[in-house]
């Protein structure tokens, strides 16, 4: 299948701080990015969709001014944490899909930990 | 989207076939059937997707009665390594546009 790789896989930061995470589609164009959180022991948690050269649609109770999401090419999309604090340590995944293909299933990336201190 | 409905957690050992049945009373007629795999701290991964009948490939086998209400993914012959959450999600191809999840089923397979 193809290949979804996000970066870091693990980020630990200091609260007030911002992260940035990467989210990159190696083999294919994604035109949907999707954005999910992950507390532990729990099911992931769609965030927001992002769709290249637009802007991303949050889901309800998310910020999106805490929640910055960037889908400036076909093959990255970017979340970043801005202002961080400990109850945003989280494992953070993404997925892409290409719309105008003929894939049929969403592909995942390996997923980033973030914790901040 | 469909809601779908899963047991929490199944027991298995190792060598056996395992069922995990997911019910999903409201499909529409063009949803399609998808089940994923997810390890701790890893993205999830595709395992299989199905519209009715029987679907197999290398890793399982999905069964989908005629009206489609529920599936049952089907792994033949677990190992220790098949320890994992299943998801099964309802939508379009791809289990949706915005692949919700729901709360999964947590195989704990045993030696």
């Amino acid at each position: 299948g193809a290949v979804v790789s996000q970066h870091p896989s693990w980020v630990i930061c200091k609260s007030g701080t911002s992260v940035k995470i990467e989210c990159r589609s190696l083999d294919f164009q994604a035109t949907t990015m999707f954005w999910y959180r992950q507390f532990p022991k729990q099911s992931l948690m769609l965030m927001a969709t992002s769709n290249e050269g637009s802007k991303a649609t949050y889901e309800q109770g998310v910020e999106k001014d805490k929640f910055l999401i960037n889908h400036a090419s076909l093959t990255l999309s970017t979340l970043t944490v801005t202002s961080a604090h400990p109850e945003d340590s989280s494992f953070y995944i993404c997925s892409a899909r290409d719309l105008q293909g003929t894939d049929t299933e969403a592909f995942f990336g390996q997923g980033t930990r973030l914790t901040v201190v | 989207l469909a809601k779908t409905t899963q047991p929490i957690s199944m027991d298995s050992y190792e060598g056996q076939e395992v069922n995990i049945t997911c019910s999903h009373n409201n499909i529409a007629t063009n949803d399609y059937i998808t089940w994923y795999q997810q390890f701790p701290s890893q993205g999830p991964r595709f395992i299989i997707q199905g519209y009715k009948t029987k679907v197999t490939n290398e890793v399982a086998s999905l069964f989908i009665p005629a009206d489609r209400k529920s599936s049952t993914l089907s792994l033949p012959r677990v190992s220790l390594s098949d320890t994992a959450v299943y998801y099964c999600l309802v939508g379009d191809k791809g289990g949706g546009f915005k692949t919700i999840f729901g709360a999964g089923t947590r195989l704990f397979v045993k030696a």
